[in-house]
């Protein structure tokens, strides 16, 4: 069986201030890791991916995040917020080659102050 | 806009009554998977179809069931309602099982069960 554990559950900071989201999975074979974003009273956005090779993966709205097998974390960061980044964060993990179930973490809420 | 859209948006329901959820999959995607996402959690995985078939299944009693259409479009059907079924239901489509399509969410049903 496989985990995800998203060690805040909210997260307030100030806008043009970084943030860092984490992310941990469990998983006894190889997985593909993905964030998603979810605005109020709306469904998942995919915000990034990670299938394969380099380890940093970016997304167009200037997050990143980082695969790290032996410490197995998917970490998002923003190096600067913004107002619109107010959402619900979600790090998700799919076996591979065992179908398409997603299996997500608690999410992170994420507050964004002027 | 996904291109994913759920039926009703939102509805409410008394408990031991049955309940059908509609969704209709983005043109040419061939592959639907239901979420529930409970209050402040993250979605959890009912189960996939791919054409027409069931495709996996998550940690759900036989009262949850599906069906895909010809035309890909689905519906999660749930008996014999329970309180605890109230929570945010979510479809999702892909092109194909597998973690290297990216799969697009719907807004969501939003399920009150009283």
């Amino acid at each position: 069986a496989q985990s995800v554990t998203q060690l805040d559950s909210q997260v307030p900071v100030f806008e043009e201030a970084p943030v860092e989201l984490r992310c941990n999975y469990s998983s006894s074979v190889s997985v593909y890791l993905f964030w998603y974003v979810q605005y109020p009273n709306q469904g998942l956005q995919l915000l990034l991916k990670y299938l394969s090779g380099s380890t940093l993966v970016e997304s167009i709205n200037g997050f990143e995040a980082e695969f790290n097998k032996s410490q197995t974390s998917f970490h998002l960061r923003k190096p600067s917020v913004h107002i619109s980044d107010t959402a619900e964060y979600f790090c998700a993990v799919l076996r591979r080659a065992a179908g398409n179930k997603l299996t997500f973490g608690g999410g992170t809420r994420v507050l964004v102050k002027p | 806009e996904t291109g994913v859209t759920q039926s009703p948006t939102h509805l409410i329901k008394t408990r031991g009554q049955q309940v059908t959820l509609r969704c209709s999959s983005q043109s040419g995607h061939n592959t639907v998977s239901w979420y529930q996402q409970a209050l402040g959690q993250g979605p959890q995985f009912i189960f996939q179809y791919y054409r027409e078939e069931e495709n996996g299944r998550g940690n759900f009693p036989p009262r949850f069931s599906g069906l895909q259409f010809p035309n890909y479009s689905s519906e999660l059907n749930v008996n014999a309602l329970e309180l605890d079924d109230s929570a945010l239901y979510l479809c999702a489509s892909s092109l194909a099982y597998g973690g290297n399509t990216e799969a697009f969410f719907g807004q969501g049903t939003r399920l009150t069960v009283v």
